[in-house]
């Protein structure tokens, strides 16, 4: 069926450094591409979004790329801080499914001092 | 601007016990979602209200799930009997009006179940 996944279940970067989690989704007919940030005993918090016709968003220190072509999805953080550590997922949404949001399995990033 | 409200924050039950929580949505949001998260998986929608009425229902389990949404504002959300498999954070989300940008969309903490 139709889903929403991540390559990487986990990913360690350096303070400072850029991070880059990606997510690849089948269903061609999303419009709407979520990245969410999910903390420890935390429902997840709305980083940013991206419209399916358009290829690039970028927003404070985060920047989400969105290939249609191969499906393919990306989250950039510039210089990470050790409070980006968390859990992102990615989502997407349909027109027709009234805003319902589905998940990917999310990515644990952790940031190394 | 408060949040999502949930409660009870965690709650540890035994199987084929019956067990409760409650949503209060941000204000003005008719919008109102009940998601399943699993531990180690993302969120699972489990049901979506709008305003008092039943959007979609079709993934949940309703031999064993109901919700409830009185007067368009609180939801409650009850499991009777549970099983061992309901254990999972539960989460309630509500969202501003279809045409804006999911910033809007916003997640309580979350009611963890554990059934033992």
């Amino acid at each position: 069926g139709e889903s929403v996944g991540l390559h990487l279940p986990t990913l360690s970067v350096q303070e400072g450094d850029n991070s880059i989690i990606n997510c690849a989704y089948s269903n061609s007919a999303s419009d709407y591409f979520i990245w969410y940030k999910q903390e420890s005993g935390k429902g997840p918090q709305f980083i940013i979004d991206i419209r399916s016709n358009m290829d690039k968003r970028q927003g404070q220190r985060v920047t989400v790329l969105l290939n249609k072509t191969v499906k393919h999805l990306s989250l950039q953080i510039a210089a990470t801080q050790p409070g980006d550590s968390a859990v992102y997922f990615c989502a997407e949404s349909s027109s027709g499914s009234a805003r319902q949001l589905t998940f990917g399995s999310g990515t644990q990033l952790t940031v190394l001092p | 601007e408060a949040g999502v409200a949930q409660s009870p924050r965690y709650k540890i039950i035994e199987k084929r016990q019956s067990v409760a929580f409650w949503c209060n949505p941000i204000s003005g949001h008719a919008t109102l979602y009940w998601y399943q998260q699993i531990l180690g998986q993302g969120p699972k929608l489990l049901i979506q209200f709008q305003n008092n009425g039943v959007v979609d229902d079709s993934q949940l389990p309703k031999d064993r799930f109901s919700a409830e949404r009185l007067k368009g504002v609180d939801s409650t959300l009850k499991i009777q009997p549970a099983k061992l498999e309901d254990s999972a954070v539960y989460l309630c989300a509500s969202s501003s009006p279809p045409g804006q940008a999911y910033g809007g969309y916003t997640f309580g903490s979350g009611t963890r179940l554990t059934v033992v």
